[in-house]
């Protein structure tokens, strides 16, 4: 079945350190590809997605490019923020299989000032 | 803007016990889901309803079971709770199947 494969956190880098979280994917179909963020206390939150290749989403300084090739979305950011501390998620939504969200095991990123 | 309201925030149970965790959301959403949250394990999906009247399992579904009587509410029962259900449980809704997930503030709930 589906599936999303994260890089291994706790992540900690200095502020306006460059960011990077890798995320591949396994899908049978066609997926849209998600990049979800959670804050300490709070539930999920969309932060960007891209629904076919070579698209890329972008918000708040971050960025991520759906890459069927190499089937990855890794997301990246030039200069990262205390307040970018928060676990992020990967996540596929594949219309073909109901298009229910599959979620990456979430990398957790510490940003010290 | 309430959004999607979980409840409760935080609750601890005996094993063996009878628990609802209840879900509401204000924005006439079709889908709605239930994940549970664990430790290195993300998300994974319990149950989802694309339209009030349906549901369907997601890939943890084994003791627990849901009701879409109407479009706003989605509760999670567990029949008979287990320490193994000790979790963080998110409820979530999208406008379509396919759409945006907006998330609850999370229920944490302990077996004990």
């Amino acid at each position: 079945g589906d599936s999303v494969t994260q890089m291994e956190g706790p992540v900690t880098l200095s502020e306006e350190a460059f960011l990077t979280i890798n995320c591949t994917y396994t899908a049978t179909g066609y997926p849209s590809l998600f990049w979800y963020v959670q804050y300490p206390g709070e539930g999920l939150q969309l932060l960007l997605k891209a629904t076919k290749a070579d698209d890329k989403g972008s918000n708040k300084g971050f960025e991520a490019t759906y890459r069927k090739e190499t089937t990855s979305f890794h997301l990246e950011k030039g200069s990262v923020q205390v307040s970018d501390s928060a676990v992020y998620f990967c996540a596929l939504s594949d219309f073909n299989q109901g298009g229910k969200l599959i979620f990456g095991q979430g990398t957790e990123l510490s940003v010290k000032p | 803007i309430a959004g999607i309201t979980q409840a409760p925030t935080s609750q601890i149970l005996a094993a063996g016990r009878r628990m609802t965790l209840r879900c509401t959301q204000d924005m006439r959403h079709n889908a709605m889901y239930w994940y549970r949250q664990d430790l290195g394990l993300g998300l994974r999906l319990i149950h989802y309803s694309n339209t009030a009247g349906t549901t369907g399992k997601g890939e943890v579904p084994d003791g627990y079971s849901v009701s879409r009587a109407n479009t706003d509410d989605f509760p999670l029962t567990l029949a008979s709770a287990v320490p193994s259900q000790t979790s963080v449980y998110f409820c979530a809704s999208a406008g379509t199947p396919t759409g945006e997930l907006f998330f609850g503030e999370g229920s944490r709930l302990t077996v004990l």
